[in-house]
């Protein structure tokens, strides 16, 4: 059962242009939305996390919004840069329990051209 | 701090051997999981530790895959045996604590030929 579910699978944005990808969950337990970052041969970072007490949390040229009625958050890239280009993976878990598990979505390929 | 250390980076084995991927987790954290990543299927989480103590390994596939966490500075996930569809980037990733951002190591990619 896939819990998140992520789209579009892949991504051409040109340079200084807005890169969008969407994530859907399921489990309304979930309170904790993070996004994380994969360069080729490396492992995912996080870049950017939000709860579900606000509507947006924005950091630098990335911005989340979440939509917890549609039960739907998204990331934006502003100015997208050949540097973003990365493969991007939302998450989603709750945060009580000694161990909460991330589910993550099944990734975004972002190709960011000149 | 020198972060999520894995190794081997890279394994290539033939079908029906054993393999054993390690993972040192960054000191501190109490929290240790196992993630598969291939194209198909993302990123699956296969089984998770708090405290050494493995908490749900219910994303282990098959009776081939185990993992152990023998103190809080060495994890192992061994398959054996193992089978080309096995073929994938294994990482683990660690977490201070029971929530908040996870720490991945930069994978071991394993080929079953």
């Amino acid at each position: 059962q896939q819990q998140v579910k992520q789209s579009p699978q892949s991504l051409i944005v040109q340079k200084g242009g807005i890169s969008i990808i969407n994530c859907a969950y399921e489990n309304t337990a979930f309170d904790y939305f993070p996004w994380y970052q994969q360069f080729p041969g490396k492992g995912p970072a996080l870049l950017i996390a939000i709860r579900p007490d606000v509507s947006e949390k924005k950091e630098g040229r990335f911005t989340i919004s979440f939509n917890k009625s549609a039960k739907q958050f998204s990331l934006h890239i502003m100015d997208s840069q050949p540097g973003d280009s990365a493969t991007y993976f939302c998450a989603a878990s709750t945060l009580t329990g000694t161990a909460s598990k991330l589910t993550f979505g099944t990734g975004t390929r972002l190709q960011v051209t000149l | 701090d020198a972060g999520v250390i894995q190794s081997p980076r890279h394994e290539v084995t033939e079908m029906g051997q054993e393999v054993t991927l390690r993972c040192k987790p960054i000191s501190g954290h109490n929290s240790l999981f196992w993630y598969r990543q291939t194209m198909m299927r993302g990123l699956e989480l296969l089984i998770y530790f708090n405290n050494n103590v493995p908490i749900d390994d219910s994303g282990m596939p098959e009776d081939r895959f185990s993992a152990k966490m023998p103190n809080a500075s060495f994890s192992t996930l061994k398959i054996q045996p193992s089978e080309p569809r096995d073929s994938a980037v294994y990482f683990c990733a660690t977490r201070e604590g029971g929530t908040g951002e996870l720490f991945f190591g930069e994978g071991s990619r394993l080929t079953v030929l």
